[in-house]
């Protein structure tokens, strides 16, 4: 069983359209995040949710917005898609007592033509 | 400033060689947990281990070993007899506690490259 799955694993679209990534984790954690990983190897986080509230909001573009449905999943919705936001982007959870330890999905490729 | 400065971009070794992939942090907190990610080149990011601020003895697991050294801020890894599949960007990464609970921040990586 995967613990935390993304969709989609690689998503190839147009300068200008609108499109969502899906998160979910099945390990009963209750904070959830999104990192984008640029080309360069990057990795920055962009949001974190912890019961379905924001907690984390980095300087990020308001084209993206995250939505929380349930503590187990986290979409990443992105508007007026720019050539920028090609990257890889990763979702990860963990419990919020935690100490930090994230434990990652497999990451959502996303190119922008 | 970066919280997590990994100064080696690239490394190439040749298998069977050891190699240190060095970490310096900074940070004003007086608990905090220091991590190690490996990313493969099939891009997933795989957990390597997790120290705390409290506990600055060394560990070792099989091949690998981490030094944590909080009289430099630093916190390195080392891998002894190094193997092809060892080839992969490693992360090491800083967890303090912000907004109510721990956020993880991580370092550029360091991309090594174990050469047959």
């Amino acid at each position: 069983d995967t613990a935390v799955s993304q969709t989609p694993k690689y998503l190839v679209t147009q300068m200008g359209n609108d499109k969502s990534i899906k998160c979910e984790q099945n390990l009963g954690h209750d904070t959830m995040y999104w990192y984008k990983q640029d080309s360069k190897k990057f990795l920055k986080i962009m949001f974190s949710y912890n019961n379905k509230e924001l907690i984390i909001n980095e300087t990020v573009p308001n084209r993206f917005s995250p939505k929380s449905p349930d503590k187990a999943h986290l979409n990443l919705h992105i508007n007026s898609l720019e050539l920028g936001d090609s990257a890889v982007y990763f979702c990860a959870s963990s419990q919020r007592r935690s100490t930090g330890e994230l434990f990652f999905g497999e990451g959502s490729r996303l190119t922008v033509l | 400033a970066q919280k997590v400065t990994q100064a080696q971009t690239e490394i190439s070794v040749v298998e069977k060689e050891d190699v240190t992939l060095d970490c310096v942090y900074e940070t004003r907190d007086t608990t905090y947990y220091l991590f190690w990610y490996k990313q493969p080149p099939s891009g997933e990011l795989v957990f390597l281990i997790r120290r705390n601020s409290f506990d600055e003895q060394n560990e070792i697991s099989g091949r690998y070993s981490w030094n944590f050294q909080k009289s430099t801020s630093s916190f390195n890894f080392t891998i002894t007899a190094s193997q092809v599949v060892d080839s992969a960007v490693y992360f090491c990464a800083l967890s303090e506690k912000g907004a109510g609970s721990y956020q993880l921040t991580f370092g550029k990586g360091t991309k090594l490259s174990v050469i047959p």
